[in-house]
Formats: C-alpha cells, structure tokens, sequence
C-alpha cells in the first residue's frame, strides 16, 4: 500500500522568510496529493493541490511542485507570515481512493 | 466546500461504554470517511462509509469496536464500542466533494475530542 513521508517534522522561520516542506510517496500510482493546514484545535483544511497531469500550482503565497519520476511533492510558502504557524499535513491517493497522510510538519513563523 | 457538522464536539466517558459520533453534511456526497487523530499526531483512516452497505474497514480497525452507519448520502455515525483509555482522541469525518475530473477533494468536519478515564 501507499506510504507517505514528510519533512521535516518541525520548522522555524522568520517573518518574511520562505519555508519548503516535502514529502515522498511510494506507490506510482498516486495522482492526487493535497496539501493541509491544521491551526491547533481546529479541522485540518484544505490549503492547495495538485494532481498528477502538472508539475506545478500557484495559488498566492504558497506553491506545490511534483516531481513524478522521484516520487516526491513539496509545499512552498513565501513571505511567510505568524499566521502561517500551524501543523502541514501532506497526502496522496489514487483516483478516488483513500488518502494517506504523511507524519505532519509544526511550521512556527517568528514575527 | 460544504458545511459538515460533527455531534458532540467533545465527550468524557467512562471505560467500558460506548459513544456515537454523528456528521451530518449539508449537501449529498458520494463518499464520506471516519478517521482518528491521537494527540500530536496524524490522521489514520478508520474506515470508508458506504450508503446503503456495510463500510470499509482499514488494517486494525474492526467493525466490532467501531460499527459505522451511513443511511442517506448526508448522514453518517461512528460509534466507539467498550472504550478504553486508549481510545482517548480526535474523531473527524471527512467528505469527498466532486472535483474536476476524477479526483475529489475532501473536507474535515469539526472533529469530536473524546476522552476516556
């Protein structure tokens, strides 16, 4: 089955500053891999994703690229802000199957 | 997106008893899921709802412990059988939206925080 792995586990940033987090999956079957962002004490919400026919969605300050032949997605945000601080939850699925998530990403930005 | 409801929003239990979870949606959805979210941690899929039948259980999660409901294409409920500490988590349903081509995009109820002593 499909497994999926992310990193890094925690990132700091400054105010302004640019953060990446990745992600690898393992069956090259995935087509779907969205992206969540989940404040503490809330649902995870959809942020941004992206499917396997491109190779890159822009939406505003955050991006997603994938890299089918590495098997491998990441999340850019940019001129990151406090607000941005949250746990990043990545995932892939194939067609209308289940999603697998990856392990999750605590991004704290520093004003 | 849909409004996706989820009753209660937190419970404290007693071992050995049982809690039904509901999540109700505010349009028809094709799919809806069950996941558990352990604190500090990801989301495991419990199950897949299916209307009409029996749901899908993923790898270490029975029907026993969690016997699921889906009635109608707006309404499920989870219910956590004879809890155990262990059973102390997050319980979020899920709904898939119909998306461009053959990926759907899925959305998160509230979640319900059970607590088990």
């Amino acid at each position: 089955g499909e497994n999926v792995e992310q990193h890094p586990s925690t990132l700091s940033v400054q105010e302004g500053d640019s953060a990446v987090i990745k992600c690898t999956y393992s069956d090259s079957a995935s087509n779907y891999f969205p992206w969540y962002k989940q404040e503490l004490g809330k649902r995870p919400q959809l942020i941004i994703d992206i499917r396997s026919n491109v190779g890159e969605k822009k939406d505003q300050r955050i991006a997603v690229t994938l890299n089918k032949t590495a098997k491998h997605f990441s999340l850019h945000i940019t001129e990151t802000q406090p607000e941005d601080s949250a746990v990043y939850f990545c995932a892939a699925s194939r067609d209308t199957d289940k999603l697998i998530f990856g392990t999750g990403t605590r991004l704290q930005v520093f004003p | 997106s849909a409004v996706i409801s989820q009753k209660p929003s937190r419970d404290i239990c007693q071992r050995g008893t049982s809690l039904t979870i509901q999540c109700q949606v505010d349009s028809q959805v094709t799919m809806m899921f069950w996941y558990r979210q352990q604190p500090g941690q990801s989301l495991t899929l419990i199950a897949t709802a299916n209307q009409g039948s029996e749901a899908t259980y993923e790898s270490g999660f029975v029907i026993d412990k969690f016997p699921i409901s889906r009635p109608n294409l707006t309404f499920s409920t989870l219910t956590v059988s004879n809890m155990s500490p262990e059973d102390s988590s997050i319980y979020l349903c899920s709904v898939e939206l119909a998306g461009v081509g053959t990926y759907n995009e899925q959305f998160f109820g509230p979640g319900t925080r059970l607590t088990v002593l």
